[in-house]
């Protein structure tokens, strides 16, 4: 089945520090991978997305790689600002199915 | 990029009242758009898929005469929430794929409901 594991939260990290939210997925087919995130009190915000193994998305600083060979897909960010406290979600979905599967979600807490 | 939007952002009612939350994609046409709801600090649950012209797929343990779906046209699904109780307070968001890019779910803001 379809399905994503992520790393369970609360992250706190401090600012300007390197921060990594692990997931990994399983997918009958080819999925598309994705990276959303929710600040508080808001739906959800596209943060990143790869459609194939080897694309890297990124936008805002942060990275994730479509890695099939591991079928991981982590976030990743240099220097986190206190801006980027939210709660990210990781998601992928199987076109022909039309759904999308989540994580659980990883709540990030960025502290001056 | 596309945008879908969500209203009421937030709703309080009345135990036994009803409650509708509209969503409607602003510069896409959504053949496809999904309800999902968020319990506090946990991930979303998909409640329902909202078909234009047809009647909504309800996920297993989703009460289709609770929560009735709407989707008369290509821009707008409602969601109404019928005879509230206070269990139903929740986060409700819905969304929508854009054929245009890849699959691609776009977000409402999310409507907050308080069933007092």
């Amino acid at each position: 089945g379809n399905s994503v594991t992520q790393m369970e939260g609360p992250v706190t990290l401090s600012e300007e520090a390197f921060l990594t939210i692990n997931c990994t997925y399983t997918a009958t087919g080819y999925p598309s991978l994705f990276w959303y995130v929710q600040y508080p009190g808001e739906g959800l915000q596209l943060l990143l997305k790869a459609t194939k193994a080897d694309d890297k998305g990124s936008n805002k600083g942060f990275e994730a790689t479509y890695r099939k060979e591991t079928t991981s897909f982590h976030l990743e960010k240099g220097s986190v600002q206190v801006s980027d406290s939210a709660v990210y979600f990781c998601a992928l979905s199987v076109y022909t199915g039309n759904q999308f599967y989540f994580g659980t979600g990883t709540s990030l807490t960025v502290i001056p | 990029g596309a945008v879908v939007s969500q209203h009421p952002s937030r709703v309080i009612c009345k135990s036994g009242t009803s409650v509708k939350i509209e969503c409607r994609s602003l510069d896409f046409q959504a053949t496809t758009m999904f309800w999902y709801r968020q319990f506090p600090k946990q991930s979303l649950m998909l409640m329902a898929t909202s078909n234009e012209g047809s009647k909504a797929t309800y996920e297993q343990g989703v009460e289709k005469d609770k929560f009735l779906i709407n989707h008369a046209s290509l821009t707008l699904s409602t969601l109404t929430v019928t005879s509230a109780h206070p269990e139903d307070s929740s986060f409700y968001i819905c969304s929508a794929r854009s054929e245009a890019n890849t699959g691609e779910l776009f977000f409402g803001e999310g409507s907050r409901l308080t069933v007092l």
